[in-house]
């Protein structure tokens, strides 16, 4: 059975840091690519990075190119996302789902509070 | 970057009803990487079709898809009591970012 669980969220200050994981099993991890997709409170969906299976590139939504780093480690099946200089409008439950062109399996989510 | 604009924001239903939900590209989506899920209170989205009209493990066959280029669609046939929930356009594949459409709410009337 395939498992994507995030960890890691919380409240922070503006300006601060936080580090998402996403551990992953019942699936060959190193095969797919993985997306993270964030929901801020009572809003839609916004897709926000990439990564391929070695962890040679991402890509990343503008806004938080330069402040978000999307990394993986394949002996260990996670996933990570630091997070830096957030701001108030990253406030959402942040998903990693599986990338099958689609994605066609996701974790349940946490939550990041940015604010004072 | 493609925008995906979903219609109606809302729609208030009775269970039985059939419903048509619109997903529309600011350009061509590329060989239909164009994707439909639910989500309901509280819950992760979930996958329902893929390729704009394929769809997931384990989706009844009261929903479809159809579609190509900009312009696609999402058809429940008869809405049952778990089909009320927010429904999401989603295209891949092509140069990301791969985004969302706002979301269409299906409630009950």
């Amino acid at each position: 059975e395939v498992q994507l669980v995030e960890s890691g969220g919380g409240l922070v200050q503006p300006g601060g840091s936080l580090r998402l994981s996403c551990a992953a099993s019942g699936f060959t991890f190193s095969n797919y690519f993985m997306t993270w997709v964030r929901q801020a409170p009572g809003k839609g969906l916004e897709w926000v990075a990439h990564i391929n299976q070695v962890g040679s590139k991402s890509y990343y939504v503008d806004s938080v190119k330069g402040r978000f780093t999307f990394s993986r480690d394949n002996a260990k099946n996670s996933l990570y996302l630091q997070m830096n200089s957030l701001r108030a409008e990253d406030t959402a439950i942040y998903y990693c789902a599986r990338e099958n062109w689609y994605l066609d399996y996701w974790g349940q989510g946490t939550l990041v509070t940015v604010s004072s | 970057e493609i925008v995906l604009t979903q219609s109606p924001g809302t729609l208030s239903l009775s269970p039985g009803e059939r419903v048509t939900l619109s997903c529309r590209a600011s350009q061509s989506v590329s060989s239909n990487y164009l994707a439909w899920y639910q989500q309901k209170p509280g819950q992760a989205p979930r996958l329902l079709i893929y390729g704009a009209s394929s769809r997931a493990t384990g989706i009844p066959d009261r929903f479809s898809g159809s579609g190509s280029g900009t312009d696609f669609t999402l058809t429940i046939t008869r809405l049952e009591p778990e089909d009320f929930a927010v429904y999401f356009c989603h295209h891949y594949g092509s140069s990301p970012p791969h985004t969302f459409g706002g979301g269409t709410k299906v409630e009950i009337k």
